[in-house]
């Protein structure tokens, strides 16, 4: 079955450093997002990705957050500058139609300290 | 910001018995729903789901019902059986975003 793979599984990073977290979508799908998951807390939507440009953002997604589909099978998530607060399991999930049920990868668990 | 609840943060069931997750939303014009189950270290995954067109919804063991005056659904699992042991997500999808709830975590013991 497709999958969503997420690299790496665990990150960390000393606060103030820049970070990216990749992902490979399933191959035919079209919708890509970013969600994260504060240890303890809910699944929370970050941005939704399409046609090469931002569908919607969360308040979550401020300047310091970004996302690129660099060369047509990655998506990127970069933390320009990372706070405490950034630590999180971040997943990425993908559709090949919306109101679908989406894919979700496995996650990357980031830590700042 | 809680449009989304899921009231019981666990639930214990036998092997064998049915297990009941509920979910209230707080806006009457969210017209899609899904559930999704997740375990540790693992992405959520989709289990099932429902437009506000109906108010049931079949997939083997997994059903969920609607009751949109109430602004509530729920998941049912029959039989339950030990691997269903997860964290389950109900998740309304409202302009190109899934909106979840905070998760009840399902053990089913033998």
């Amino acid at each position: 079955e497709p999958e969503v793979t997420q690299t790496p599984s665990h990150q960390v990073t000393q606060m103030g450093q820049e970070v990216i977290l990749r992902c490979v979508p399933i191959s035919n799908h079209l919708y890509f997002y970013w969600y994260r998951q504060i240890l303890g807390q809910k699944v929370e939507f970050l941005v939704s990705f399409y046609n090469n440009e931002i569908s919607e953002k969360s308040e979550i997604f401020d300047d310091q957050f970004s996302v690129e589909r660099p060369d047509g099978s990655n998506f990127t998530l970069k933390i320009r500058s990372t706070k405490l607060e950034d630590s999180a399991m971040y997943f990425c999930a993908s559709t090949a139609r919306q109101v679908y049920g989406y894919t979700f990868g496995s996650g990357t668990r980031l830590t700042v300290v | 910001d809680q449009q989304v609840k899921q009231n019981s943060p666990s639930l214990s069931v036998q092997e064998g018995r049915i297990s009941i997750l509920n979910c209230d939303y707080t806006n009457s014009m969210f017209d899609y729903f899904l559930w999704y189950k997740k375990y540790p270290a693992e992405g959520p995954t989709f289990l099932i789901s429902i437009s506000s067109i109906k108010d049931k919804n079949e997939d083997g063991r997994f059903t969920v019902f609607l009751n949109k005056s109430a602004k509530h659904l729920s998941l049912h699992i029959v039989p339950s059986q030990p691997g269903d042991s997860a964290v389950y997500f109900c998740a309304i999808y409202n302009t190109d975003k899934l909106i979840f709830g905070t998760g009840t975590r399902l053990q089913v013991f033998p």
